[in-house]
């Protein structure tokens, strides 16, 4: 079944260490996307990819990084330098070559930093 | 700024009943325009995606419509189960965004018994 994983599930650091979230999908997709929502909010935009080796930066890009290194990958590092970093954090993707444009979401992980 | 808003944030309603969704976009100029559903601890499910050509969708019980003049979309839900339960979101995409969505805060929905 295609679809798209993220790991872990839940996800517990101490306050000052880095922690990478992982996204993986096996759809083909050419576009990825990093989303964090905060209890009874919308998702906000943190990071998006269209190619291999390129991404942009969303509306909350500051103490998060990523990286694509691979067409099914794009793994997300919370850092230090996020202030509030416990959040729901969702992964999707799209196809970028496509007149419908519909994203698909991962399962999501819950990180707890105290 | 393009802003999406959902009115009510929350919703409870008697099984069997007929409900509606409210979602508001500010910029009318959209590309596509998506309902997702939430369940707590879960990710996103597509339900419904119209077209900015489009007037509406259905899938089962469940229809889409949009007005893109007055820059709203509706979700209806016939007779309303216990396992519609969950958050509604719904989300637009424009065509100058790079394919990124712009959520709605959401309506949290509940169906008694």
């Amino acid at each position: 079944d295609g679809g798209i994983t993220q790991s872990p599930k839940y996800l517990f650091r101490k306050e000052g260490q880095n922690v990478t979230l992982s996204c993986e999908q096996n759809l083909n997709h050419d576009a990825m996307y990093w989303y964090r929502q905060d209890p009874g909010q919308g998702l906000r935009l943190i990071y998006y990819s269209q190619i291999v080796n390129d991404f942009q930066k969303g509306d909350i890009a500051e103490g998060y990084s990523v990286s694509r290194e691979k067409k099914e990958s794009f793994p997300l590092t919370v850092t230090s330098a996020q202030k509030n970093p416990t959040a729901f954090y969702l992964c999707a993707s799209s196809e970028m070559d496509s007149v419908v444009y519909e994203q698909y979401f991962g399962p999501g992980t819950r990180l707890t930093v105290t | 700024k393009q802003e999406v808003t959902q009115i009510p944030a929350a919703l409870s309603v008697p099984e069997g009943e007929n409900l509606v969704l409210n979602c508001s976009f500010t910029d009318s100029a959209i590309y596509n325009l998506q309902w997702f559903r939430q369940d707590p601890g879960k990710g996103l499910t597509s339900l419904l995606l119209i077209q900015s050509s489009q007037r509406e969708q259905t899938s089962g019980r469940l229809n889409a419509s949009l007005d893109k003049s007055s820059g709203r979309s509706t979700l209806y839900i016939a007779a309303s189960q216990p396992g519609d339960s969950a958050t509604y979101l719904c989300a637009v995409l424009y065509p100058d965004a790079g394919n990124m969505l712009t959520f709605g805060g959401g309506t949290r929905l509940m169906v008694k018994p």
